[in-house]
Protein backbone atom coordinates (compact mmCIF):
# COMPACT_ATOMS: atom_id res chain seq x y z
CA UNK A 1 0.00 0.00 0.00
CA UNK A 2 1.06 3.48 -0.86
CA UNK A 3 1.45 5.44 2.04
CA UNK A 4 2.49 8.14 4.27
CA UNK A 5 2.40 7.81 8.19
CA UNK A 6 3.15 10.43 10.52
CA UNK A 7 4.32 10.52 13.91
CA UNK A 8 1.49 10.98 17.00
CA UNK A 9 -0.12 14.06 18.52
CA UNK A 10 2.83 16.52 20.79
CA UNK A 11 1.79 18.86 23.77
CA UNK A 12 4.74 21.09 23.88
CA UNK A 13 5.10 24.97 26.15
CA UNK A 14 6.40 27.77 24.35
CA UNK A 15 9.95 28.20 23.25
CA UNK A 16 10.55 23.93 23.18
CA UNK A 17 11.07 22.69 19.87
CA UNK A 18 9.91 19.40 18.33
CA UNK A 19 10.37 16.87 15.23
CA UNK A 20 6.98 15.25 13.04
CA UNK A 21 7.98 12.15 11.32
CA UNK A 22 6.55 11.39 7.92
CA UNK A 23 7.48 7.63 6.98
CA UNK A 24 7.20 6.86 3.16
CA UNK A 25 5.89 3.18 2.06
CA UNK A 26 5.16 1.67 -1.48
CA UNK A 27 6.71 3.72 -3.56
CA UNK A 28 10.61 5.03 -4.60
CA UNK A 29 11.06 7.70 -1.58
CA UNK A 30 14.27 9.00 -2.98
CA UNK A 31 12.66 10.30 -6.12
CA UNK A 32 9.59 12.35 -4.91
CA UNK A 33 9.76 15.73 -3.10
CA UNK A 34 8.12 15.24 0.48
CA UNK A 35 6.44 18.50 0.91
CA UNK A 36 5.13 19.78 4.44
CA UNK A 37 1.77 21.72 5.25
CA UNK A 38 0.02 23.79 8.47
CA UNK A 39 -3.07 24.02 8.90
CA UNK A 40 -5.06 26.65 11.40
CA UNK A 41 -8.58 27.88 11.19
CA UNK A 42 -7.31 31.49 10.69
CA UNK A 43 -4.45 30.53 7.83
CA UNK A 44 -5.76 27.45 6.36
CA UNK A 45 -3.31 25.68 4.67
CA UNK A 46 0.10 27.14 4.41
CA UNK A 47 3.08 25.33 2.40
CA UNK A 48 6.07 25.12 4.54
CA UNK A 49 8.32 23.73 2.06
CA UNK A 50 9.51 20.98 0.69
CA UNK A 51 12.59 17.85 0.94
CA UNK A 52 14.22 15.80 -1.82
CA UNK A 53 15.19 13.19 -0.38
CA UNK A 54 17.86 11.50 -3.08
CA UNK A 55 20.00 14.71 -3.01
CA UNK A 56 18.95 16.20 0.65
CA UNK A 57 17.60 19.62 -1.42
CA UNK A 58 15.34 21.75 0.89
CA UNK A 59 13.29 24.52 -0.36
CA UNK A 60 11.73 26.88 2.33
CA UNK A 61 8.31 29.07 2.06
CA UNK A 62 10.00 32.71 3.36
CA UNK A 63 7.19 32.60 5.68
CA UNK A 64 8.79 29.62 7.84
CA UNK A 65 12.41 29.91 6.76
CA UNK A 66 14.67 30.60 10.01
CA UNK A 67 11.62 28.29 12.31
CA UNK A 68 11.83 25.07 10.48
CA UNK A 69 14.31 22.91 9.13
CA UNK A 70 13.09 19.92 6.39
CA UNK A 71 15.48 16.54 6.18
CA UNK A 72 14.91 12.96 5.11
CA UNK A 73 16.82 9.80 5.56
CA UNK A 74 16.38 7.40 2.60
CA UNK A 75 18.00 4.11 5.00
CA UNK A 76 14.09 4.55 6.58
CA UNK A 77 12.40 6.32 3.70
CA UNK A 78 11.43 8.98 6.61
CA UNK A 79 11.22 12.49 6.16
CA UNK A 80 11.51 14.93 9.35
CA UNK A 81 10.24 18.40 9.79
CA UNK A 82 11.87 20.56 13.01
CA UNK A 83 10.17 23.21 14.59
CA UNK A 84 12.13 25.48 16.76
CA UNK A 85 10.81 28.62 19.18
CA UNK A 86 7.31 26.95 18.88
CA UNK A 87 4.95 29.73 19.94
CA UNK A 88 1.18 29.42 20.82
CA UNK A 89 0.71 30.14 17.00
CA UNK A 90 2.29 27.16 15.58
CA UNK A 91 -0.80 25.28 17.23
CA UNK A 92 -1.58 23.46 14.22
CA UNK A 93 -2.68 20.08 11.92
CA UNK A 94 0.78 19.44 10.61
CA UNK A 95 0.64 17.72 7.03
CA UNK A 96 3.41 16.08 4.74
CA UNK A 97 2.63 15.21 1.36
CA UNK A 98 4.55 13.74 -1.68
CA UNK A 99 4.81 15.85 -4.77
CA UNK A 100 4.20 13.59 -8.03
CA UNK A 101 6.87 14.81 -10.17
CA UNK A 102 9.10 17.90 -9.78
CA UNK A 103 9.77 20.76 -11.71
CA UNK A 104 12.24 23.48 -11.58
CA UNK A 105 13.81 25.90 -8.64
CA UNK A 106 15.90 28.92 -8.47
CA UNK A 107 17.54 29.72 -6.12
CA UNK A 108 14.07 31.92 -4.67
CA UNK A 109 11.22 30.19 -6.26
CA UNK A 110 10.07 27.04 -7.87
CA UNK A 111 7.45 26.14 -10.76
CA UNK A 112 5.82 23.68 -12.46
CA UNK A 113 6.11 21.06 -9.06
CA UNK A 114 3.76 17.85 -9.22
CA UNK A 115 0.55 18.06 -7.63
CA UNK A 116 0.82 16.39 -3.53
CA UNK A 117 -1.22 13.45 -4.53
CA UNK A 118 -0.55 11.52 -1.00
CA UNK A 119 -0.85 13.01 1.75
CA UNK A 120 -0.56 12.19 5.73
CA UNK A 121 -3.29 11.64 7.84
CA UNK A 122 -1.77 14.90 10.26
CA UNK A 123 0.24 15.33 13.09
CA UNK A 124 -1.74 17.47 15.71
CA UNK A 125 0.65 20.15 17.67
CA UNK A 126 -0.41 22.06 20.75
CA UNK A 127 1.49 24.86 21.89
CA UNK A 128 0.58 25.67 25.67
CA UNK A 129 2.21 26.80 28.17
CA UNK B 1 -0.61 33.91 -6.06
CA UNK B 2 -4.05 34.19 -3.78
CA UNK B 3 -6.78 32.43 -4.68
CA UNK B 4 -10.43 33.36 -3.74
CA UNK B 5 -13.37 30.62 -3.16
CA UNK B 6 -16.71 30.95 -3.61
CA UNK B 7 -19.27 31.12 -1.53
CA UNK B 8 -18.12 30.36 1.48
CA UNK B 9 -20.71 27.71 2.65
CA UNK B 10 -23.40 25.82 0.30
CA UNK B 11 -26.35 23.77 2.10
CA UNK B 12 -28.09 21.52 -0.37
CA UNK B 13 -29.97 18.24 -0.37
CA UNK B 14 -29.25 14.67 -1.76
CA UNK B 15 -29.49 14.61 -5.87
CA UNK B 16 -28.59 18.05 -6.29
CA UNK B 17 -25.55 19.59 -8.48
CA UNK B 18 -23.52 22.29 -7.09
CA UNK B 19 -20.21 24.32 -8.61
CA UNK B 20 -18.13 26.04 -6.93
CA UNK B 21 -15.53 28.84 -7.52
CA UNK B 22 -11.70 29.49 -7.73
CA UNK B 23 -10.38 32.73 -8.82
CA UNK B 24 -6.85 32.86 -8.96
CA UNK B 25 -4.76 36.47 -8.59
CA UNK B 26 -2.46 36.02 -11.85
CA UNK B 27 -2.91 33.81 -14.74
CA UNK B 28 -1.82 29.76 -14.28
CA UNK B 29 -1.14 27.54 -16.80
CA UNK B 30 -4.07 24.98 -16.12
CA UNK B 31 -2.12 21.79 -15.33
CA UNK B 32 -1.40 23.40 -12.21
CA UNK B 33 -4.60 23.62 -10.60
CA UNK B 34 -5.76 20.99 -8.55
CA UNK B 35 -9.31 19.98 -6.23
CA UNK B 36 -9.35 19.11 -3.10
CA UNK B 37 -11.78 17.44 -0.87
CA UNK B 38 -11.22 17.74 2.85
CA UNK B 39 -13.35 16.42 6.33
CA UNK B 40 -12.48 18.25 9.49
CA UNK B 41 -9.38 16.47 11.23
CA UNK B 42 -8.22 14.47 7.89
CA UNK B 43 -6.17 14.95 5.26
CA UNK B 44 -7.18 16.32 2.20
CA UNK B 45 -8.33 14.13 -1.13
CA UNK B 46 -6.98 14.89 -4.31
CA UNK B 47 -10.22 14.97 -6.41
CA UNK B 48 -8.78 16.85 -9.38
CA UNK B 49 -5.74 17.84 -10.82
CA UNK B 50 -4.49 19.75 -14.06
CA UNK B 51 -7.90 21.62 -13.70
CA UNK B 52 -9.76 18.84 -15.42
CA UNK B 53 -8.26 15.37 -14.89
CA UNK B 54 -9.62 13.25 -12.05
CA UNK B 55 -7.52 11.60 -9.52
CA UNK B 56 -7.51 7.54 -9.47
CA UNK B 57 -10.76 6.69 -7.93
CA UNK B 58 -12.83 9.95 -7.99
CA UNK B 59 -16.27 9.15 -9.29
CA UNK B 60 -17.14 10.95 -12.54
CA UNK B 61 -19.76 13.19 -10.57
CA UNK B 62 -16.89 15.60 -10.33
CA UNK B 63 -15.64 17.44 -13.27
CA UNK B 64 -13.05 20.06 -13.02
CA UNK B 65 -13.63 22.78 -15.29
CA UNK B 66 -11.13 26.75 -16.07
CA UNK B 67 -8.32 27.84 -17.26
CA UNK B 68 -6.26 31.33 -16.87
CA UNK B 69 -7.72 33.09 -13.19
CA UNK B 70 -11.25 31.44 -13.71
CA UNK B 71 -11.41 27.50 -12.58
CA UNK B 72 -14.50 25.37 -10.93
CA UNK B 73 -15.68 22.20 -9.13
CA UNK B 74 -18.95 20.51 -10.65
CA UNK B 75 -20.61 18.05 -8.43
CA UNK B 76 -23.45 16.37 -9.82
CA UNK B 77 -26.03 14.00 -7.88
CA UNK B 78 -24.71 15.28 -4.27
CA UNK B 79 -24.51 12.29 -2.01
CA UNK B 80 -24.35 12.81 1.83
CA UNK B 81 -20.52 11.96 1.79
CA UNK B 82 -19.90 14.88 -0.25
CA UNK B 83 -20.83 16.88 3.16
CA UNK B 84 -16.69 18.46 3.22
CA UNK B 85 -14.49 21.64 2.39
CA UNK B 86 -13.59 21.87 -1.10
CA UNK B 87 -10.25 23.36 -1.50
CA UNK B 88 -8.42 24.67 -5.05
CA UNK B 89 -4.96 24.61 -5.05
CA UNK B 90 -2.15 25.49 -7.57
CA UNK B 91 1.42 24.46 -7.92
CA UNK B 92 2.72 26.61 -10.62
CA UNK B 93 4.88 29.18 -8.33
CA UNK B 94 6.40 28.97 -4.93
CA UNK B 95 5.14 29.22 -2.43
CA UNK B 96 1.94 26.44 -3.58
CA UNK B 97 -1.05 28.32 -2.14
CA UNK B 98 -4.55 27.06 -1.24
CA UNK B 99 -7.94 28.87 -1.14
CA UNK B 100 -9.66 29.60 1.96
CA UNK B 101 -12.39 26.35 0.92
CA UNK B 102 -15.80 25.95 0.52
CA UNK B 103 -17.86 24.31 2.78
CA UNK B 104 -20.53 22.34 1.55
CA UNK B 105 -23.27 20.56 3.78
CA UNK B 106 -25.76 18.07 2.67
CA UNK B 107 -29.13 18.15 4.64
Amino acid sequence: EVRLAQSGAEVKKPGESLTISCAASGYVFDKSWIGWWRQTPGKGLEWMGMTYPDDHDSRYNPSFAGQIVLSADKSIATAHLQIYSLKAADTALYFCSRHRGAGYCSAANCWGFGVSDLWGQGTLVTVSS
Amino acid sequence: IVLTQSPGTLSLSPGERITLSCKVSQRISSTYLAWYQQKPGRAPILLIHGASNRATGIPDRFTGSGSGTDFTLTINRLEPEDSAVYLCHQYWTSPWTFGQGTKVEIK
